[in-house]
């Protein structure tokens, strides 16, 4: 059985700080994986979907990395706003999306 | 593109009343969509999967005759919660993912529906 996990369950920055949110998970048979953004009380926001069989690709200030061989996803965040502050969450895809906590993180100005 | 959206966004209701949440693919045409649940600083829990035309796949543990899915078109599930129960209070959210998609498989999700059972 798929298991996503997502360490530390909560991150406090200063504003402007460089930061990597981490996912682990245990069967490396997936598709693809994906990040999310989640504001309170609010649905998903997808923010990259990797593919397992092509490079990770940057948007913006977001840079996501996959080493499927180690269960591993990392999600760059860079130069750190105020706004950045949500729950992330990642989630790997095989026949379906097993989802990890999330990572509450807030950027304080 | 790839917009989802869920009606009501928010529902407060007695116990033992159905509720009905419905999940709509705007701007693609879905063949499948899935309903998760969430509990508060939890993950999101598949609940069913739904596909046009035929009977929802449900996950262990989530009782069908409570959960009614129907997905009567290739734009529109619905999720009827049956006999609510507070327990059953929760955060629904669906998700759609289009015909078509490839081998990225990439779901699209709802804004939610905050169910409170009082």
């Amino acid at each position: 059985k798929q298991e996503v996990t997502q360490i530390p369950a909560a991150l406090s920055v200063p504003e402007g700080e460089n930061l990597v949110l981490n996912c682990s998970f245990t069967d490396s048979t997936i598709y693809n994986l994906q990040w999310f953004r989640q504001d309170p009380g609010k649905g998903l926001t997808s923010l990259l979907l990797i593919q397992s069989s092509q490079r990770e690709q940057t948007s913006g200030r977001l840079n996501p990395s996959l080493d499927k061989s180690s269960g591993r996803s990392t999600l760059y965040i860079a130069a750190s706003q105020p706004g950045d502050s949500a729950t992330y969450l990642c989630a790997v895809a095989l026949k379906k999306l097993t989802f990890g906590k999330g990572i509450t993180l807030s950027v304080r100005p | 593109g790839a917009v989802v959206s869920q009606h009501p966004s928010r529902v407060i209701c007695k116990s033992g009343t159905s509720v009905k949440i419905e999940c709509r693919s705007l701007d693609f045409q879905a063949t499948t969509m899935f309903w998760y649940r969430q509990f508060p600083k939890q993950s999101l829990m598949l609940m069913a999967t739904s596909n046009e035309g035929s009977k929802a796949t449900y996950e262990q543990g989530v009782e069908k005759d409570k959960f009614l899915i129907n997905h009567a078109s290739l734009t529109l599930s619905t999720l009827t919660v049956t006999s609510a129960h507070p327990e059953d209070s929760s955060f629904y959210i669906c998700s759609a993912r289009r015909i078509a998609s490839g081998i990225s498989n990439e779901q699209f999700f709802g804004p939610g529906t905050r169910l409170t059972v009082l």
